[in-house]
């Protein structure tokens, strides 16, 4: 059962905010939301994680509801080389647990 | 450049063929992941190593096995090859059980 659940394709303009969804309504306490994007058939590559709190690294910012049951990845100015599948996926952090890709979101920057 | 590297980067082999992808990863990690990218299967999780020992598997088919070398490297064995196991076979380390993963670029397998 997909623990995720995002839109199969997204558009964006070069130079604009880029703001993907990602619902994971049954997300656990101690499960993490991580992103990753693939260029395509390149290896996957991160991009952030977060647990309760907002984050923002060189690459993107990760905005989780309060109530943990959505996030929002946001890339704040898109370059035609963010074009890319990007995955959001939750995990625990335990020593058994795996990162499962589901379809993600095809996004397309367009000039 | 992830740091972890995977050969060889191409392969074609004849269907019944054995063949095996290897994994360095990056130094230091301990945690080796594989995945297969078909393209109708999307990502797929293979299987887990951490510091040789198997952690967790996925939907690794019996004719597949792999193994995690106390130099840390990982391969990937793949026997009795099937047209359908033609794919991208993607190799990933981190340096803990942690889910920030470092993927390479992948080997892309033609089973003909």
């Amino acid at each position: 059962d997909a623990k995720t659940t995002q839109p199969p394709s997204m558009d964006c303009a070069e130079g604009r905010a880029a703001n993907l969804p990602c619902n994971h309504s049954t997300i656990s306490g101690n499960e993490y939301v991580y992103w990753y994007r693939q260029i395509h058939s390149q290896g996957p590559q991160y991009i952030i994680h977060g647990l309760k709190n907002n984050e923002t690294n060189e690459m993107a910012s990760l905005i989780i509801t309060e109530d943990r049951k959505s996030s929002t990845l946001i890339l704040p100015h898109a370059t035609l080389r963010d074009t890319a599948v990007y995955y959001c996926i939750v995990r625990d952090n335990s020593g058994y647990s795996t990162l499962t890709f589901g379809k993600g979101t095809m996004l397309l920057v367009s000039p | 450049d992830s740091g972890v590297t995977q050969t060889p980067k191409h392969l074609i082999t004849a269907t019944g063929q054995r063949v095996t992808l290897r994994c360095s990863p990056r130094s230091g990690d301990l945690s080796v992941y594989w995945y297969q990218q078909s393209l109708d299967q999307g990502l797929q999780f293979l299987i887990h190593y951490y510091n040789g020992e198997e952690r967790a598997k996925g939907n690794i088919l019996e004719r597949f096995s792999a193994q995690q070398f106390p130099d840390l490297h990982s391969e990937l064995n793949l026997s009795s090859l099937e047209l359908g196991d033609s794919a991208l076979y993607f190799c990933a380390s981190s340096v803990e059980i942690l889910g920030r993963a470092f993927f390479g670029q992948g080997t892309r397998l033609t089973v003909v």
